[in-house]
């Protein structure tokens, strides 16, 4: 079946705005998670959803980050008052139940704040 | 908590040569141990993963990475390289004991090498 999808593959935004990042997890993968990869960097947990709550959320930098999947499926990411430090490439990754210990992962989404 | 190290950043062999990429790891707790791979322009891909058993895994295409435990060590190795094994290697780890639902899952990942294999 299809893999996990990330919107948009790029996103150029300027420094004070708000970006939304979207994630659509493989189907039935009750599992989601947010990372960030900086540059030449291994990629930074953010946060982790079990259905529609968040498991997990200590990788959240700082209260300008928040994340939502209302529905137990896709994900948005919302980043409020982007700084230029927030620029990376924001992966997602989900996994099923039956094997949880296996993410897979999407393309990622490349954000650039100016 | 965990954290993992990757000894090299970037690693140049040439077509057919062996190769190791050496990852350390630190938990004070049990780990699942995971590789993955980083093509250029293209999303991570897991490559093998260590769970139990055997301490001795597996991929695919040749790889094979041992769990020692005693060294704390998941280095990853391949007998004959490829051109088209050139890519960013990323070695990470889980929680074992982690209960689903809180932290279950959440990867902590090395630097990541980068293997460029010269023809």
């Amino acid at each position: 079946g299809a893999g996990v999808s990330q919107t948009p593959s790029n996103k150029v935004t300027e420094k004070g705005k708000y970006v939304e990042l979207r994630c659509d997890p493989i189907s039935g993968h009750t599992a989601l998670y947010w990372y960030r990869q900086s540059l030449g960097q291994g990629p930074e947990f953010l946060i982790y959803f079990q259905g529609t709550g968040a498991a997990d959320d200590s990788g959240l930098p700082n209260d300008r980050f928040f994340a939502v999947r209302p529905e137990g499926s896709v994900s948005t990411l919302k980043i409020q008052r982007t700084e230029r430090g927030d620029s990376a490439v924001y992966l997602c990754a989900s996994s099923s139940p039956l094997q949880a210990e296996t993410q897979y992962f999407g393309p990622g989404t490349r954000l650039l704040v100016l | 908590a965990q954290s993992v190290t990757q000894l090299d950043s970037q690693v140049p062999v040439f077509e057919e040569a062996p190769v190791e990429l050496r990852c350390n790891y630190s938990s004070s707790v049990s780990v699942y141990l995971f590789w993955y791979v980083q093509y250029p322009n293209q999303g991570l891909q897991l490559l093998l993963k260590y769970l139990s058993g055997s301490t001795l895994v597996e991929s695919i295409n040749g790889f094979e990475a041992e769990f020692n435990k005693s060294q704390t060590s998941f280095h990853l190795r391949k007998p004959s390289v490829h051109i088209s094994d050139t890519a960013e290697y990323f070695c990470a780890v889980s929680d074992q004991t982690a209960a689903w639902g809180t932290s279950y899952g959440k990867l902590t990942f090395g630097q990541g090498t980068i293997l460029t294999v010269h023809p």
